[in-house]
């Protein structure tokens, strides 16, 4: 079945303690993208990726990292966690930016 | 600065009705305007997505209308039933022709369809 996997799907942690969302996809996309979803703002996104080893900022990549060495995953990575990230977040892929992307299941991240 | 503006926020539409969700652009090279379906728990999925090359797409139930010179597209859902009752976002890139490498979303819109 062709997906998007993340996990974990629900996290909660302290501020400043480092966390890792994984992001995997079966599709063979070169295209993958992460967003945050926040009630009234939208998907917004933090950082994409066009291929292995190719990243790049999105619309509000502060306080997150992300790595893609190979074209299936893609992680995305808080070093050091603020409560203003907590959101529900989605990775998503495609074969281009102009077609259907197919997005996770989201994680839902709670930083007290 | 918000490239897509989605209006309205919430609608709340009888069973039947027209759900209509309007969304404006500013970027001119757009060339690409899907539409995705969040329910509950999910992740958004695409629902039906417009070319500017044409005015009004259809499938089923949805319908895709499209003003290029006024920068708005808009979606159409006729016949609304309550398992149409979740988030709509809009989108837009120009990534068809170009090499866009975003889709920039609207900030969405709860539709609940009640009986």
């Amino acid at each position: 079945e062709a997906q998007v996997t993340q996990n974990p799907r629900y996290l909660i942690t302290v501020t400043g303690k480092k966390l890792t969302v994984t992001c995997s996809q079966n599709m063979n996309h070169e295209y993958m993208s992460w967003y945050r979803q926040d009630p009234g703002l939208g998907l917004r996104q933090i950082y994409y990726s066009m291929n292995v080893e190719v990243t790049d900022k999105g619309d509000v990549p502060e306080g997150y990292k992300v790595s893609r060495k190979e074209k299936r995953n893609f992680p995305l990575i808080l070093e050091s966690p603020s409560p203003n990230q907590t959101s529900l977040y989605f990775c998503a892929s495609s074969l281009r930016t102009s077609d259907e992307q197919f997005f996770g299941p989201g994680t839902r991240l709670t930083v007290l | 600065q918000q490239q897509v503006k989605q209006s309205p926020q919430s609608l709340i539409v009888q069973k039947g009705g027209i759900s209509i969700i309007n969304c404006a652009y500013e970027n001119t090279a757009f060339d690409y305007f899907p539409w995705y379906q969040q329910f509950p728990g999910k992740g958004p999925a695409l629902l039906i997505a417009i070319r500017p090359d044409v005015s009004e797409k259809k499938e089923g139930r949805f319908t895709i209308s499209f003003n290029k010179s006024a920068k708005q597209f808009s979606l159409h859902i006729m016949d609304s039933q309550p398992g149409d009752s979740a988030t709509y976002f809009c989108a837009a890139s120009d990534g068809w022709t170009g090499t866009a490498s975003k889709l920039t979303f609207g900030t969405g819109t709860r539709l609940q369809v009640t009986l």
